[in-house]
């Protein structure tokens, strides 16, 4: 059974940095790419990146290049989502997602972050 | 990289069949055949119910239709259920490995 399981939940204040992760189980971890996706509060997804673990390719979407940091680690199948200095706008929901060709197939439970001073 | 545009709400009473259009441009919706609907009810992570335009994963109910004709895909759901209420959101394959979702709809079973 394939499954995505995220790290839990952070209260971060701002200026500090922030990993969260996802860990795939139940599939070959390094064959497939997983994006990040951002639900703020209220408000729609937004398509952050995908990371290739068998390469780390990484591929951003312009409204969160230079934002985050996206990466993986294959040998324990789990990618990555960071932060160098979080602004109280990061506040949100952040899911992982396995893509299979155009499609996000499986999903982890999300990772709420909450950032405030 | 906008946003795909959804209507904010659609309903419908039970039976009846309820149909949210996802509009894009050609960049996207208009020149890929990987657009995909995801169901959210609250508090819990998205599912996909519709893949490759018309695709149905395993398990979602024939109820769930899609559709797509030139920059705008469509979602309908026939013989609307009190678990069909939530969010949906479509998604498209913009190019170069990215992609773009939609705005959003609360659909709502009166």
């Amino acid at each position: 059974e394939v499954q995505l399981v995220q790290s839990g939940a952070e209260v971060k204040e701002p200026g500090e940095s922030l990993k969260i992760s996802c860990k795939g189980s139940g599939y070959s971890f390094s064959s497939y790419w997983i994006g990040w996706v951002r639900q703020m509060p209220g408000k729609a997804l937004e398509w952050m990146g995908i990371v290739y673990p068998g390469d780390s390719n990484t591929i951003y979407s312009p409204s969160f290049q230079g934002q985050v940091t996206i990466s993986a680690d294959r040998s324990i199948s789990t990618a990555y989502l960071q932060w160098s200095s979080l602004k109280a706008s990061d506040t949100a929901v952040y899911y992982c997602a396995r893509r299979r060709l155009g499609l996000f197939e499986y999903w982890g439970q999300g990772t709420q972050v909450t950032v405030f001073s | 990289q906008s946003a795909l545009t959804q209507p904010p709400s659609a309903s419908g009473s039970p039976g009846q069949s309820v149909t949210i259009s996802c509009t894009g441009t050609s960049s996207d919706v208009g020149g890929s055949n990987f657009v995909s609907w995801y169901q959210q009810h609250p508090g819990k992570a998205p599912k996909l119910m519709i893949y490759e335009v018309s695709k149905r994963p395993s398990g979602v109910p024939d109820r769930f239709s899609g559709s797509k004709s030139g920059n705008t895909a469509s979602l309908t759901v026939s013989g609307l259920q009190t678990e069909d209420e939530a969010d949906y959101y479509c998604s498209s394959y913009a190019g170069s490995n990215t992609y773009v979702f939609g705005t959003g709809t609360k659909v709502t079973v009166l």
